[in-house]
């Protein structure tokens, strides 16, 4: 079955170190998107990549930062400098036509601070 | 400014009672698409529906229908005869021609509770 797949399911940080949340897809979609979710609120865009090897920040990309080297893979890096890192992070991607087109999600991965 | 709101933040329903989740919008686009979302419990978003901004046609698709008003700016959900399993949260979202990002606005979110 073609989908996205998100690891882990549960991540924990401590003060001052980076985490790397993992995002696969298998769908041979060329846009992803990285999503942050707090309790009670909607999800914001953190980073977005329509093509490999480009990406662009979304509205609150600081602290994160991103990678897209394969089509399939967009990984997520939580770096020390992001201060309130507790949230749920979603994973997304859609085919051709973007900004039309339904968005497929992970499962989600939700980040802690130890 | 681009903007979804979801009024409605938690309802809670016995179950067979038909429940409307209300979705308005903001954008300065003419041509934009509107998504409905369902989150369960499990976390991952389900995609319900699209509809753009040319077509104002209701849809329903089994208990579930949408009406979509331009002049009112909203695009509400109507689950009929509600069941457990609709149990959830719904995510109300837009998307814009002028962005060419896919970039998703979301609304707030609302939180359905179908109780037996």
């Amino acid at each position: 079955d073609g989908g996205i797949t998100q690891s882990p399911k549960y991540l924990f940080r401590k003060e001052g170190q980076n985490v790397t949340l993992s995002c696969e897809q298998n769908l041979n979609h060329d846009a992803m998107y990285w999503y942050r979710q707090d309790p009670g609120q909607g999800l914001r865009l953190i980073y977005y990549s329509q093509i490999v090897n480009d990406f662009q920040k979304g509205d609150i990309a600081e602290g994160y930062s991103v990678s897209r080297e394969k089509k399939e893979s967009f990984p997520l890096t939580v770096t020390s400098a992001q201060k309130n890192p507790t949230a749920f992070y979603l994973c997304a991607s859609s085919p051709p036509g973007g900004w039309n087109q339904p968005q497929h999600f992970g499962d989600g991965t939700r980040l802690s601070i130890l | 400014a681009q903007k979804v709101t979801q009024a409605q933040t938690e309802i809670s329903v016995v179950e067979k009672e038909d429940v409307t989740l209300d979705c308005v919008y903001e954008t300065r686009d003419t041509t934009y698409y509107l998504f409905w979302y369902k989150q369960p419990p499990s976390g991952e978003l389900v995609f319900l529906i699209r509809r753009n901004s040319f077509d104002e046609q209701n849809e329903i698709s089994g208990r579930y229908s949408w009406n979509f008003q331009k002049s009112t700016s909203s695009f509400n959900f109507t689950i009929t005869a509600s069941q457990v399993v609709d149990s959830a949260v719904y995510f109300c979202a837009l998307s814009e021609a002028g962005s060419n990002t896919g970039k998703l606005i979301f609304g707030q979110g609302t939180t359905l509770q179908v109780k037996p």
